[in-house]
């Protein structure tokens, strides 16, 4: 069965300090991975997919498959990245997405 | 993409009772979800609604308590049955584009 685990419920960092958000993933098949970001009031949204190698807002992620990882990362945080970040892995057998936990990402001005 | 609209957006219930909730996607889909996200917890897939079969009911959760339809390829309803204080929840429709989930605004239950 998959799962995703994300270790941190809460991450406080100050405004210009760098951010890292950790995923860790386990999968036997080969995982489509993402990060998907919920703002204050606003619905779940997706913010990035391993596929496309991208940097959205800042953020990037690599996908590290010897360590069955997926961790975002951005060098500066800015008070708008506050916000609930969620780990996702697509499971092509399964038809479905399975979510971790979640982080709380909390920038300090 | 997909747009999903999801109503109502909050209710207050009473222990007992039952609420529907209805999702309506702005293009045809195959699959629709239902999870749920309870306060600090991850989202929990409920169930999988397919059109024109029965939905797939993930592992913890029954068709007797959270009954699915699903008309047509736009549309589906998720019924929380006989509700009980530990149902309060935020209810989330969503669909897959390709790989991306998209969401509804979600429905925010307080059962009292």
């Amino acid at each position: 069965a998959q799962r995703v685990t994300q270790p941190e419920k809460l991450l406080s960092v100050f405004k210009g300090a760098p951010v890292e958000l950790k995923c860790n993933y386990s999968y036997s098949g080969s995982p489509e991975l993402f990060w998907y970001v919920q703002y204050s009031r606003q619905r779940l949204q997706l913010l990035l997919r391993h596929i496309s190698r991208e940097s959205i807002k800042g953020f990037t992620a690599d996908l590290n498959k010897g360590e069955t990882s997926f961790h975002l990362k951005k060098p500066f945080a800015q008070e708008e990245d506050s916000a609930m970040y969620y780990c996702a892995l697509y499971s092509g057998g399964y038809q479905k997405v399975t979510f971790g936990t979640g982080t709380k990402l909390q920038v300090i001005p | 993409s997909a747009v999903i609209s999801q109503k109502p957006s909050r209710d207050i219930c009473q222990r007992g009772t039952s609420l529907t909730i209805q999702c309506q996607v702005d293009s045809q889909v195959t699959m629709m979800f239902w999870y749920r996200q309870q306060p600090g917890q991850s989202l929990t897939l409920i169930a999988t609604a397919n059109q024109g079969s029965e939905a797939t009911y993930e592992s913890g959760f029954v068709i007797d308590k959270f009954p699915i339809s699903r008309p047509n390829l736009t549309f589906s309803t998720l019924t929380v049955s006989n509700m009980s204080p530990e149902d309060s929840s935020i209810y989330l429709c969503s669909v897959l584009t390709g790989l991306e989930a998209f969401f509804g605004q979600g429905t925010r239950l307080t059962v009292v």
